[in-house]
């Protein structure tokens, strides 16, 4: 089981809808877990970090944690040609060799289409 | 306040000869990561620092990479021979103990 795994994609959706990502972690005891975004050619930024379950929004972005699932997900509002890119789903591990450890997911693309 | 700053930001090297990344981190920032990143995939660790020492470099390809970060702040990535698969990008990141890493610009490594 890989240690992040974020839903293959590429998810495609129309401007204005929601687009939903989600990913799944093998760390139970995990504590810290975030979404970057990646333009093509450019190095991942950070749009989001969220540490306790529930959901946290900032802006048209929403980050939800379900611990007792290891589940996250990030919820993008009225989606715009601008967020097309891809997100990267990010956990730091919290039990044995993957303490302190901050490990990505493959990624997903989105494509936000006019 | 200044970023993460990495360079050079591109580099093209034949195969067999070395290469060395250099990585400025985020003033006060602890932890530095660096990580590489083939095309359609997501960061792989390769090293990870806490101050000077490296607590995580089980993913480093020990004979032909080394890293070093001196102080507890730049740090060196060399690679010595490159091979036609180290073609990648690097990234390097920092952060303050277990909060949020920022990303440098990247190096993008092309061994012909």
């Amino acid at each position: 089981q890989k240690e992040v795994e974020q839903n293959s994609g590429p998810l495609s959706v129309p401007e204005g809808a929601i687009a939903s990502l989600n990913c799944t972690y093998s760390d139970r005891v995990s504590q810290s877990f975030f979404w970057y975004r990646q333009y093509s050619g450019k190095s991942p930024e950070l749009i989001m970090s969220i540490y306790s379950n529930g959901d946290k929004e900032d802006g048209r972005f929403t980050a939800q944690l379900n611990k007792a699932s290891q589940y996250v997900s990030l919820l993008i509002r009225d989606s715009q040609p601008s967020d097309s890119a891809t997100y990267l789903c990010a956990v730091i591990g919290a039990g044995g060799t993957s303490y302190g450890k901050l490990t990505f997911g493959q990624g997903t693309i989105l494509t936000v289409h006019p | 306040e200044a970023g993460v700053v990495q360079s050079p930001r591109y580099k093209i090297i034949e195969k067999k000869q070395p290469v060395a990344f250099w990585c400025n981190p985020i003033s006060g920032h602890n932890t530095l990561y660096w990580y590489r990143q083939n095309l359609g995939q997501g960061p792989e660790l390769l090293i990870r620092y806490e101050n000077e020492e490296a607590v995580d470099d089980s993913q480093l390809p020990k004979d032909r990479f080394s890293a070093e970060r001196l102080k507890g702040v730049d740090s060196t990535l060399k690679i010595q021979p490159a091979e036609l698969g180290d073609s990648a990008v690097y990234l390097c990141a920092s952060s303050l103990d277990f909060a949020e890493a920022f990303f440098g610009q990247g190096t993008r490594l092309t061994v012909v």
